[in-house]
C-alpha cells in the first residue's frame, strides 16, 4: 500500500550529487516523508525525515516541493557505500491511531559507478 | 550497529514446524515492528507493538503470531512453516510510531526444507 511513486533504478558516478526523486501526490497534512536505504544484506537504516521544510544532517539533504507532491532526496557526493535501495515512505505522525508504520513500496536501486 | 538486536541470524528448519525468533529493541524505544522480506515480495510489514499492546497488523498470516513482553522484547511465532515462509524476518523499533526514525536489526533468515 505504499503511496509513493519512485524510479525502479538509478546510475550515478562516484563523487559525484546523486538527486533520487520521489512522488506522492496523496499526501496528508499529517504525512511526515522518511527515507530510508537498504545496502545489500543489511537491514534497512533510517536516512532523513521532514514535513514541510527542506532538511539536512550529515547523510543527505531532503528537499521537499511546496505544495508537498514530491520530494528528493539529495546525495551530496556518492560514494561505493551508498550503493543500496532507497525507499522514499510516508509515515503518519498521529501515533496515537494506528498508523506511524514504515510501509515499504519498491524502492530505487542506485548504483554507484567507480 | 543500530541497537536493535535479532535472534538468531540463522534457522534452518523443516515444513510443519514452529519456530520463535526473537527481537530486543534498543533502550527506551517502546514500538516495535516486524517485517518479512522476501525476494519476490520486497519488505512486507507484519504487525506492530506499542508498549505491550497490538497496534496494527499488515499481512501477517494465521500462523504467525507476536507478543511483546513487559520487558518491551518482542517474539514472532511462526508454525505449520512452509516453503514459501523462507526470508529474512527483521525486526524495527522507535520511541513511539510516527515522526521518529525506525532502527532495524539485521534480521534472521529462515530457511525452510
Amino acid at each position: 500500500d505504499a503511496k509513493t511513486t519512485q524510479p525502479n533504478s538509478m546510475e550515478s558516478n562516484e563523487e559525484e550529487p546523486v538527486h533520487l526523486p520521489c512522488n506522492h501526490s496523496t499526501i496528508s497534512g499529517t504525512d511526515y516523508i522518511h527515507w530510508y536505504r537498504q545496502l545489500p544484506s543489511q537491514g534497512p537504516e533510517y536516512v532523513i525525515h521532514g514535513l514541510t521544510s527542506n532538511v539536512n544532517n550529515r547523510m543527505a539533504s531532503l528537499a521537499i516541493a511546496e505544495d508537498r507532491k514530491s520530494s528528493t532526496l539529495i546525495l551530496h557526493r556518492a560514494t561505493l557505500r551508498d550503493a543500496a535501495v532507497y525507499y522514499c515512505i510516508l509515515r503518519d505522525a498521529d501515533y496515537g491511531g494506528s498508523q506511524g508504520n514504515l510501509i515499504f513500496g519498491k524502492g530505487t536501486k542506485l548504483s554507484v559507478k567507480p | 550497529d543500530s541497537g536493535v538486536t535479532q535472534t538468531p541470524k540463522h534457522l534452518i528448519t523443516a515444513t510443519g514446524q514452529r519456530v520463535t525468533l526473537r527481537c530486543s529493541p534498543r533502550s527506551g524505544d517502546l514500538s516495535v515492528y516486524w517485517y518479512q522480506q522476501s525476494l519476490d515480495q520486497g519488505l512486507q510489514f507484519l504487525i506492530q507493538y506499542y508498549n505491550g499492546e497490538e497496534r496494527a497488523k499488515g499481512n501477517i498470516l494465521e500462523r504467525f503470531s507476536a507478543q511483546q513482553f513487559p520487558d518491551l522484547h518482542s517474539e514472532l511465532n511462526l508454525s505449520s512453516l512452509e516453503l514459501g515462509d523462507s526470508a529474512l524476518y527483521f525486526c524495527a523499533s522507535s520511541v513511539v510510531p510516527g515522526d521518529t526514525e525506525a532502527f532495524f536489526g539485521q534480521g534472521t533468515r529462515l530457511t525452510v526444507v
